[in-house]
């Protein structure tokens, strides 16, 4: 089955500073990639996706890269803000067949 | 559009009782999904219908869990007998299928003492 992991696991930044999540998959039939957001105590809820047939996709202050060859996408957050504080997890999937996250990253944006 | 509905919110059993968890998916949803998510890890998927059908049911412990979707609608997901290691959030999410995005419920939490 599809195995993803994600790095680091914890990340603390500087607000205003960028963060960078990065996740591996295993499977090479996998062809969707989203992102959920997941604050304390809250429902994991998307906040970014992109599939395999796009390399980049942006929205606002936060963008998604994938690179098919390597199996690894990466979330990138602009001038991050105390908001963006939260647990991100990276997900993969073939289709929407089986979609497995990786085991997530506690983002702790510093004032 | 009403969100993906989960019940209870919160339980708490002793280890060898049962205990069965609700799910009623967005309208129209084919895909259903329970995910169990233990504290500090990511959801792990146990169980995955396509309408009334079992896709993937490869990590659901055969022996203590079952799950059921009758009628390709709402689902339910038993444990008997719970352990100690099952405590952890239960969390129910649906798709349309040809999107992708997996809506999620508030999820239960399960304490077995």
């Amino acid at each position: 089955g599809e195995n993803v992991e994600q790095h680091p696991s914890t990340l603390s930044v500087q607000e205003g500073d960028s963060a960078v999540i990065k996740c591996t998959y295993s499977d090479s039939a996998s062809n969707y990639f989203p992102w959920y957001k997941q604050e304390l105590g809250k429902r994991p809820q998307l906040i970014i996706d992109i599939r395999s047939n796009v390399g980049e996709k942006k929205d606002q202050r936060i963008a998604v890269t994938l690179n098919k060859t390597a199996k690894h996408f990466s979330l990138h957050i602009t001038e991050t803000q105390p908001e963006d504080s939260a647990v991100y997890f990276c997900a993969a999937s073939m289709s929407d067949y089986k979609l497995s996250f990786g085991a997530g990253t506690t983002v702790t944006v510093r004032a | 559009e009403a969100g993906v509905a989960q019940s209870p919110r919160y339980k708490i059993i002793e280890k060898r009782q049962s205990v069965a968890f609700w799910c009623n998916p967005i309208s129209g949803h084919a895909t259903l999904y329970w995910y169990q998510q233990i504290l500090g890890q990511g959801p792990k998927l146990l169980i995955q219908f396509q309408n009334n059908g079992v896709v993937d049911d490869s990590q659901l412990p055969k022996d203590r869990f079952s799950a059921e979707r009758l009628k390709g609608v709402d689902s339910t997901l038993k444990i008997q007998p719970a352990k100690l290691e099952d405590s952890a959030v239960y969390l129910c999410a649906s798709s349309f299928g040809v999107s992708g995005e997996a809506f999620f419920g508030q999820g239960t939490r399960l304490t077995v003492v």
